[in-house]
């Protein structure tokens, strides 16, 4: 079975200051990889995911992760953090299945990312 | 696309009653997963349908929780009877593509 670990509970990052967010996954092979951001209240929402091909994966508010094969690691970055991403943020794995299809993922259990003015 | 819409939002209930959280997956999607979030746990999956046919429940934690998709724009997560432990966000999500799961609001359940 696979597994996530984000060895950092909470983040403290000044405004305008780079972000990297740590992830390692254990499983037998390549998973299927994932970065989700919840704010208070909210559900989890999709920030970026790397399947295979390109390693440097791009995502949506000016967030990448870099897919490190021999670390098992998928760390999220951002080079410029903004008052407005202090949430929460999961990396997630799946196993992909020869058959195809979907199946459910196992989450690690986040990094709660606050910002300093 | 209204996106994944969970009913109710918030739950409160005394111990030993019936529970039901309710879930519409977002059209066209043919998987629908059920997740529980705890501070202890973190995010867990409980279940998991594929073409409206539970495909894994065995995050499911016992008998007291059971899960139906009765048709492909509806699912339902019931607890009988809840406990106080059941206390948590209950999310529901939706996919089409292999695991780019989109997520519901949640909803938040108190056991008194």
């Amino acid at each position: 079975a696979q597994s996530v670990t984000q060895p950092d509970i909470h983040i403290t990052v000044s405004e305008g200051a780079s972000l990297e967010l740590r992830c390692n996954y254990s499983y037998g092979a390549t998973p299927y990889l994932f970065w989700y951001v919840q704010s208070p209240g909210q559900g989890l929402q999709l920030l970026l995911k790397y399947f295979s091909g390109d390693t440097l994966v791009q995502g949506i508010k000016g967030f990448e992760a870099e897919f490190k094969r021999s670390q098992s690691s998928f760390n999220l970055r951002k080079p410029s953090v903004h008052w407005s991403d202090a949430a929460e943020y999961f990396c997630a794995v799946g196993a992909p299945r020869s058959g195809g299809g979907a199946d459910g993922l196992t989450f690690g259990k986040g990094t709660h990312l606050i910002i300093q003015p | 696309d209204a996106g994944v819409i969970q009913s109710p939002r918030h739950e409160v209930t005394e111990m030993g009653q019936e529970v039901t959280l309710r879930c519409k997956p977002i059209s066209g999607h043919d998987y629908l997963f059920w997740y529980r979030q705890t501070m202890m746990r973190g995010l867990e999956l409980l279940i998991y349908f594929n073409n409206n046919v539970p495909i894994d429940d065995s995050g499911m934690p016992e008998d007291r929780f059971s899960a139906k998709m009765p048709n492909a724009s509806f699912s339902t997560l019931k607890i009988q009877p809840s406990e106080p432990r059941d206390s948590a966000v209950y999310f529901c999500a939706s996919s089409l593509a292999p695991y780019e799961q989109y997520f519901g609001p949640g909803t938040r359940l108190t056991v008194t």
